[in-house]
């Protein structure tokens, strides 16, 4: 099946620091990525959604000065958190939407990174 | 604004045996898909079964099938001869069209020898 990576798995970074989370789509070309945060024993929080070549639509709360997301190819979204801080430590989770925009296409997931902010 | 409950935070199951988990939705629209995720210690989302609102029929996949019932929006996931590698987080998933997945709060379901 399609697989969609996500680098790195962990990450620690000072506070004040600018951290950066790829996410690729290795067989398919998504033109759709999701990217999620997940606290402990928690759902999955979406984040914002990532169109190939356009602004990304960031959901409510989401500051999307904070988390900056470029998706600049078809296979290549990236997450950057921006002077992290401790409380931006957490679980984030990307996920890619394969072809085009067609009704119920199935949406891959990465395997996840950890940021911990010190 | 669409919805989705899981009411179980937590299920247990003797290995062998059968499990089901509930998951309920609300939505006002009448095509959509509804999905169950496994989320392993490992953290990585694995897509169980899929359903399409649109088919009467069950899905099944090997030992997973859901129950359907469109008119109730209820989603429930049986997982039949149950294996300690089933233990895991489960959660169900609400999508419209090429929208986003809408999630649930999660079961923990535990598998024991």
């Amino acid at each position: 099946g399609a697989v969609v990576s996500q680098h790195p798995s962990w990450v620690i970074c000072k506070s004040g620091t600018s951290v950066k989370i790829e996410c690729r789509s290795l067989d398919f070309q998504a033109t759709t990525m999701f990217w999620y945060r997940q606290f402990p024993k928690q759902s999955l929080m979406l984040m914002a959604t990532s169109n190939e070549g356009s602004k990304a639509t960031y959901e409510q709360g989401v500051e999307k000065d904070k988390f900056l997301i470029n998706h600049a190819s078809l296979t290549l979204s990236t997450l950057t958190v921006t002077s992290a801080h401790p409380e931006d430590s957490s679980f984030y989770i990307c996920s890619a939407r394969e072809g085009q925009y067609t009704s119920g296409n199935t949406i891959y997931f990465g395997e996840g990174s950890w940021l911990t902010v010190v | 604004a669409q919805t989705v409950t899981q009411s179980q935070p937590e299920m247990s199951v003797q290995e062998a045996e059968t499990v089901t988990l509930s998951c309920t939705y609300d939505t006002s629209e009448s095509d959509y898909y509804l999905f169950w995720y496994k989320q392993p210690p490992s953290r990585q989302m694995i897509l169980v079964i899929r359903q399409e609102a649109y088919k009467q029929q069950n899905a099944t996949e090997n030992r997973f099938s859901v129950n359907f019932q469109k008119a109730a929006k209820s989603f429930s996931l049986k997982i039949s001869d149950s294996q300690l590698g089933d233990a895991a987080m489960y959660f169900c998933a609400y999508r419209r069209g090429t929208d986003k997945l809408i999630f649930g709060t999660g079961t923990r379901l535990q598998v024991f020898p």
